[in-house]
């Protein structure tokens, strides 16, 4: 099994320029998650997908972040325009089972793509 | 509100049996997870706690106490390549399937 895919895995870009993350979940997973990690905040969660459906998007800062799954191995986070404080590790993760009852269906997470806006 | 606190930082030597404590205020509590973040790489899984009592599992071993909202990560036979950040997260119960993180402890294990 390849794993949650994410790329890039590095992006230097600079403020008031669009930014597409873009992430491949476990293939069978129907929940996404889109995370963000700073060393001030720790791990938020931005929104998360079930069945490509957004369920939960409370956590997405603001309007200049949007995230959308066309379908069940697509996601995007896009955020117009970029700012210094984006700058962050923003995960995918997926799983099949969110709530992780039997331990077994957990969130698996991608390797993270290292946003730096200057 | 919902809280997790756990240590910011903590040190250890090798080969050593070190405990990561946990404890949680939330509105609800389904289970609490425990992962494992080497510095630049992703969180992996590492442990599920419903029920109280302690889960062994190889060195490592997580305990729950749902009635104290205390959870600890116990590493036995500390090695150096267990260096990385901890995190403690719950599973709320809400409607929503939110987990909710604490902001880890850093372990560094010393020769």
């Amino acid at each position: 099994d390849a794993g949650v895919i994410q790329s890039p895995r590095h992006e230097v870009t600079e403020m008031g320029q669009e930014v597409t993350l873009r992430c491949k979940p476990i293939s069978g997973h129907d929940y996404l998650f889109w995370y963000r990690q700073t060393m001030m905040r720790g791990l938020e969660l931005l929104i998360y997908f079930n069945n490509n459906v957004p369920i939960d998007d409370s956590g997405m800062p603001e309007d200049r972040f949007s995230a959308k799954m066309p379908n069940a191995s697509f996601s995007t986070l896009k955020i117009q325009p970029s700012e210094p404080r984006d700058s962050a590790v923003y995960f995918c993760a997926s799983s099949s089972n969110p709530k992780g009852v039997s331990g077994t269906d957990t969130q698996y997470f991608g390797p993270g793509t290292r946003l730096t806006v200057l | 509100g919902q809280n997790i606190d756990q240590p910011t930082e903590m040190t250890a030597t090798e080969g050593a049996i070190v405990q990561i404590n946990c404890t949680y205020q939330t509105s609800g509590f389904n289970g609490l997870f425990w992962y494992q973040q080497h510095a630049g790489e992703a969180p992996t899984f590492l442990s599920y706690n419903v029920l109280d009592g302690l889960e062994e599992k190889g060195r490592f071993s997580s305990f729950l106490s749902r009635s104290k909202g205390y959870s600890y990560l116990l590493l036995k036979e500390l090695q150096m390549k267990d260096s990385a950040s901890y995190l403690c997260a719950v599973d709320n119960a809400g409607n929503n399937r939110k987990l909710i993180w604490g902001l880890g402890t850093s372990l560094a294990v010393n020769p």
